[in-house]
C-alpha cells in the first residue's frame, strides 16, 4: 500500500529557532499533500493543502508566514514552523493523496515537536 | 463550527462484546465517511469508509452504518478485542479533498 513517511518523529527545539518537518511518499507521487495539527485529546486540525509546484493553501487562522509549506516535488513537502514558540508545541502530522485512489488519505506517523 | 461530531470522548467494552462509535455531522454536503484509529503518537490509520449511496459497509470486525436523514453514522467492532484500544476518528468528504475530521472518541477494552 502507498506509505507516507515523515521525518523526524520528534524534535525539540529553542523558542525563536525554526524547525523543518519533512513529508515523503515513498512508492507514489502525491500532488496533494496536506499538514494537520494535533493539540492533546483534540481532534486533527487541517493546517493547510500543499500542491506540487504552487503555494500552498492555508485555512483559516493559520499563519502562512509562520508556517512555511514547500512542496517542491511530486514525493516531498516541507513544513517549516518558523520562530517557534512554546504554543506551537504538538503533534504534526501530514497527509497524502494517491493518483490512484482520492481517499483514504494517507498520512505519515506524525512528528511531536516540543518547544521550550 | 464542528461540522463532524463525535460526542463521547471515551468508551470501555468489555473483550468480546461489540463497540459502537458515533459520529453526527452537520453539513449535508458530505457524501464520504471514513474510519481512522490512531494510536498516540502515531498517524492515524485507515479503517472503513463508506460512501453516501450506501447505508452500510462491513469489512471483517468492523460495520460502518450511514443514516443520511439523520446524518448519523457509527461504527461497529465485533467482537471487541484489546488490541482495538485506541482512538477512533471518523472524517468526512465532501465536494473538496479535505478531510473534516470529528474529534476523536477513545476506546478501551478490557479483558
Amino acid at each position: 500500500g502507498a506509505v507516507v513517511s515523515q521525518h523526524p518523529s520528534w524534535v525539540i527545539c529553542k523558542s525563536g529557532t525554526s524547525v523543518k518537518i519533512e513529508c515523503r511518499s515513498l512508492d507514489f507521487q502525491a500532488t496533494t499533500m496536506f499538514w494537520y495539527r494535533q493539540f492533546p485529546k483534540q481532534s486533527l486540525m487541517l493546517m493547510a493543502t500543499s500542491n506540487e509546484g504552487s503555494k500552498a493553501t492555508y485555512e483559516q487562522g493559520v499563519e502562512k508566514d509562520k508556517f512555511l509549506i514547500n512542496h517542491a516535488s511530486l514525493t516531498l513537502s516541507t513544513l517549516t514552523v518558523t520562530s517557534a514558540h512554546p504554543e506551537d508545541s504538538s503533534f504534526y502530522i501530514c497527509s497524502a493523496l494517491t493518483p490512484a485512489d482520492n481517499s483514504p488519505l494517507h498520512f505519515g506517523n506524525g512528528t511531536r515537536l516540543t518547544v521550550t | 463550527d464542528q461540522q463532524v461530531k463525535q460526542n463521547s470522548p471515551s468508551l470501555s467494552v468489555q473483550e468480546g462484546r461489540i463497540s459502537i462509535l458515533n459520529c453526527d455531522y452537520t453539513n449535508s454536503m458530505f457524501d464520504y465517511f471514513l474510519w481512522y484509529k490512531k494510536y498516540p503518537a502515531e498517524g492515524p490509520t485507515f479503517l472503513i469508509s463508506i460512501s453516501s449511496i450506501k447505508d452500510k459497509n462491513e469489512d471483517g470486525r468492523f460495520t460502518v452504518f450511514l443514516n443520511k436523514s439523520a446524518k448519523h453514522l457509527s461504527l461497529h467492532i465485533v467482537p471487541s478485542q484489546p488490541g482495538d484500544s485506541a482512538v477512533y476518528f471518523c472524517a468526512a468528504l465532501g465536494n473538496t479533498d479535505k478531510l473534516i475530521f470529528g474529534t476523536g472518541t477513545r476506546l478501551q477494552v478490557f479483558p
